[in-house]
C-alpha cells in the first residue's frame, strides 16, 4: 500500500528565513504528488502539483517543489516565508494513470508557525 | 459557484445519538470522498463515491454509513456516536480522470461527541 511520510511535525520560522518541508513516498509505480495547505480554521487548498514533466514544480505565494523520483521525495520550499504562511501543510500521493478513481494518500501534516 | 457545502460547522452530540453530516457540490463532479482529520494523523479516508449509487469503503470505515443518490450529494451518517468519532469531518470532490485530478474540500465540521 502506497504511504506519506511527512517527517517534520512542528516548525517554527522567523519571517524572510528559508523553508523546506520534507515529504516522502513509499510506491514503485508512477505517482501523482499534491501539496495542500489548511490556514488556521479553514479547509484544505491545493498548493501545487506534479503530473508529469518538469519535475520544478511552481505553485502559488511563491512556493515550489521539487519532484526527485530516485529518492521518492517531493520536498515543499519557499525562498523567504512570511507570517502570513503560518498554516499546516498536507503532502499527498494517488497512483497516476491507473483509470478509474484513484485513493489519495495524505501524510500526517507539518504544522508551520512564522514568527513575525 | 460555491464547490463544496457542508453543513453543519458545528455539531455536539451525545454516545448513541446518530446524525447525518451534509455534503453538496455543484461542480458536477464525479467523485466525491470524506475524510477525518484528527491531530498527528493527517486526513484518513473514511468512505468514497465514484458516481451516484456507487459507494466504497476508506480506511477507516466503522460506524459510518454512505449513500450517493445524486451526483451532487454525498452524507455521511454516523449511526450511533461514539467519542472515539470526536474529529472534524472533511467532504472532498474531484473529477474522475484516472489519478491526475485534485480534490477540492469543503470547509469542515467539527464534531464532538460527549
Amino acid at each position: 500500500a502506497q504511504s506519506v511520510s511527512q517527517h517534520n511535525h512542528h516548525v517554527i520560522l522567523s519571517e524572510a528565513a528559508s523553508l523546506e518541508l520534507g515529504c516522502n513516498y513509499s510506491y514503485g509505480g508512477t505517482v501523482n504528488l499534491f501539496w495542500y495547505v489548511q490556514y488556521p480554521g479553514q479547509h484544505l487548498q491545493l498548493l501545487l502539483k506534479y503530473f508529469s514533466g518538469d519535475p520544478l514544480v511552481k505553485g502559488i505565494k511563491g512556493f515550489e517543489a521539487e519532484f526527485i523520483k530516485s529518492k521518492f521525495s517531493f520536498n515543499l520550499r519557499k525562498p523567504s516565508v512570511q507570517w502570513s504562511d503560518t498554516a499546516e501543510y498536507f503532502c499527498a500521493v494517488n497512483l497516476a494513470n491507473s483509470g478509474g478513481y484513484q485513493k489519495v494518500t495524505f501524510g500526517t501534516g507539518t504544522k508551520l508557525q512564522v514568527i513575525p | 459557484n460555491a464547490g463544496v457545502t457542508q453543513t453543519p460547522k458545528f455539531q455536539v452530540l451525545k454516545t448513541g445519538q446518530s446524525m447525518t453530516l451534509q455534503c453538496a457540490q455543484d461542480m458536477n463532479h464525479e467523485y466525491m470522498s470524506w475524510y477525518r482529520q484528527d491531530p498527528g494523523m493527517g486526513l484518513r479516508l473514511i468512505h468514497y463515491s465514484v458516481g451516484a449509487g456507487i459507494t466504497d469503503q476508506g480506511e477507516v470505515p466503522n460506524g459510518y454509513n454512505v449513500s450517493r443518490s445524486t451526483t451532487e450529494d454525498f452524507p455521511l451518517r454516523l449511526l450511533s456516536a461514539a467519542p472515539s468519532q470526536t474529529s472534524v469531518y472533511f467532504c472532498a470532490s474531484s473529477t474522475r480522470q484516472g489519478g491526475d485530478t485534485e480534490a477540492f474540500f469543503g470547509q469542515g465540521t467539527r464534531l464532538t461527541v460527549v
